[in-house]
């Protein structure tokens, strides 16, 4: 199973960018690229995900690496609200199996 | 629309007892999977359902864990008896599977304490 790295963890400021870096070198061809984040005292929530081309969505923005073996989550504007710890895992298509790492806990300051 | 529905909460045993746990996935969704979460750590796959089919167990300590999904709804994962090493957060997703891997619904767990 592929394998991701991410940063243990990240600080931001309320109301700027932020950006969540995730590599995962070994990445196969068919590996989707899934976000999620865990608040405090809740399951894991889905953020977004994709194959090869950026995605965005309502909550944020995915930039995947050309060669796929980064990515990186963008939060446009980081409220209080996102403070998570946010997991990047790829998902090897045909076993549906999720493998989360420790995830990046981020910080927001106000 | 309601969402993973678990129970209870919180729940703390003296080791060597017996802990059931409950789950009842988002209507319509035919997979289910049960994940334990230690502090500071993702959450690790127990056990994924396709209905009432165990399709991955494979990391289910099975000599102290049971889980059953009968009628392909709602799911119970036991342990018994409960070890100190067992203290964690117990999680329950559900998902409808399709062509690609499909996003994954998550209860807010139920923390275990084994005293």
């Amino acid at each position: 199973d592929a394998k991701t790295t991410q940063p243990n963890s990240m600080e931001s400021n309320e109301e700027e960018p932020v950006h969540l870096p995730c590599n995962h070198s070994t990445i196969s061809g068919t590996d989707y690229i899934h976000w999620y984040r865990q608040l405090p005292s809740q399951g894991p929530e889905y953020v977004i995900h994709g194959l090869t081309s950026n995605v965005n969505n309502r909550m944020a923005s995915l930039a995947i690496a050309e060669d796929r073996k980064s990515s990186t989550l963008i939060l446009h504007r980081a409220t209080l609200r996102d403070a998570a710890v946010y997991y990047c895992i790829l998902i090897t298509s045909g076993t549906y199996k999720y493998i989360f790492g420790t995830g990046t806990r981020l910080k927001v300051l106000a | 629309e309601a969402g993973v529905v678990q129970s209870p909460r919180y729940k703390i045993i003296e080791k060597k007892q017996p802990v059931a746990f409950w789950c009842n996935p988002i209507s319509g969704h035919n997979t289910l999977y049960w994940y334990l979460q230690n502090l500071g750590q993702g959450p690790e796959l127990l056990i994924r359902y396709e209905n009432e089919e165990a399709v991955d167990d494979s990391q289910l300590p099975k000599d102290r864990f049971s889980a059953e999904r009968l009628k392909g709804v709602d799911s119970t994962l036991k342990i018994q008896p409960a070890e100190l090493g067992d203290s964690a957060v117990y999680l329950c997703a559900s998902s409808l599977q399709g062509l690609g891997p499909n996003e994954q619904f998550f209860g807010p767990g139920t923390r275990l304490t084994v005293l």
